[in-house]
């Protein structure tokens, strides 16, 4: 396994256009995490996922944001009618539970909407 | 809801200089985390603090859980080109818990 990889790397939409992200953690890791980093700023935590369970979804994420991780495998990240301010580095991470929890990155996908 | 605040937002040194940041959680942590980023990449996992006044070290590089398990720091001694980047601490709270980011520390080195 050669890590975590996002799909696709970048992403030029326009405004109002629907647009899907999917990762794939480490094969063995149980947590997956969604983070948006905009220039200058720390991972913002969007979401994360124990297995297939969604456990948290950050408050402030809108509605247009729903993520999923069927059968406990890759994650997709989905945003309905994209707005400018959802231009961002989408990342995500996975890590195994107990012991150590250290998060894994994959190199993120960029996000622009025009 | 969980919050990690972390100081300073940005420092910058001359090549040879020490350098500090450090990093406070509204709630108690099972355990802290530090990452590094690299001007166009992604976070790199550097280290994880597990117990209470934890003190852990990598070369040049020293980092500290808080007795009350709520705050941290990382001190880099005598700075190097190399360690260019921003340093981001990360809280887990509990066995179930999200890891929560803070907004890093940029270091820039002087040469």
């Amino acid at each position: 396994d050669t890590g975590v990889s996002q799909d696709p790397r970048h992403k030029i939409t326009k405004r109002g256009q629907n647009v899907t992200f999917r990762c794939d953690p480490i094969s063995e890791h149980n947590r997956l995490y969604w983070y948006r980093q905009t220039l200058g700023q720390g991972p913002e935590f969007l979401t994360y996922f124990q297995n297939e369970a969604q456990l948290e979804k950050s408050r402030l994420l809108s509605d247009r944001f729903s993520a999923e991780r069927p059968k406990g495998s890759f994650s997709t990240l989905e945003i309905q009618r994209t707005e400018q301010g959802d231009s961002a580095m989408y990342l995500c991470a996975s890590s195994s539970l107990g012991g150590r929890t250290e998060a894994f990155f994959g190199q993120g996908t960029r996000l622009t909407v025009v | 809801g969980q919050q990690v605040m972390q100081i300073p937002q940005y420092q910058h040194v001359q090549e040879g200089e020490d350098f500090t940041t450090y990093c406070n959680s509204s709630t108690t942590l099972s355990n802290i985390q530090w990452y590094k980023q690299r001007p166009g990449g992604h976070p790199v996992f550097l280290i994880q603090l597990v117990k209470s006044g934890e003190v852990k070290k990598q070369k040049r590089l020293t980092f500290q859980f808080g007795e009350a398990k709520k705050n941290s720091s990382l001190h880099i001694t005598a700075t190097q080109t190399t360690d260019v980047g921003t340093y981001f601490c990360a809280g887990q709270g509990g066995s179930q818990g999200n890891l929560i980011f803070g907004k890093g520390t940029k270091l820039s080195v002087k040469p």
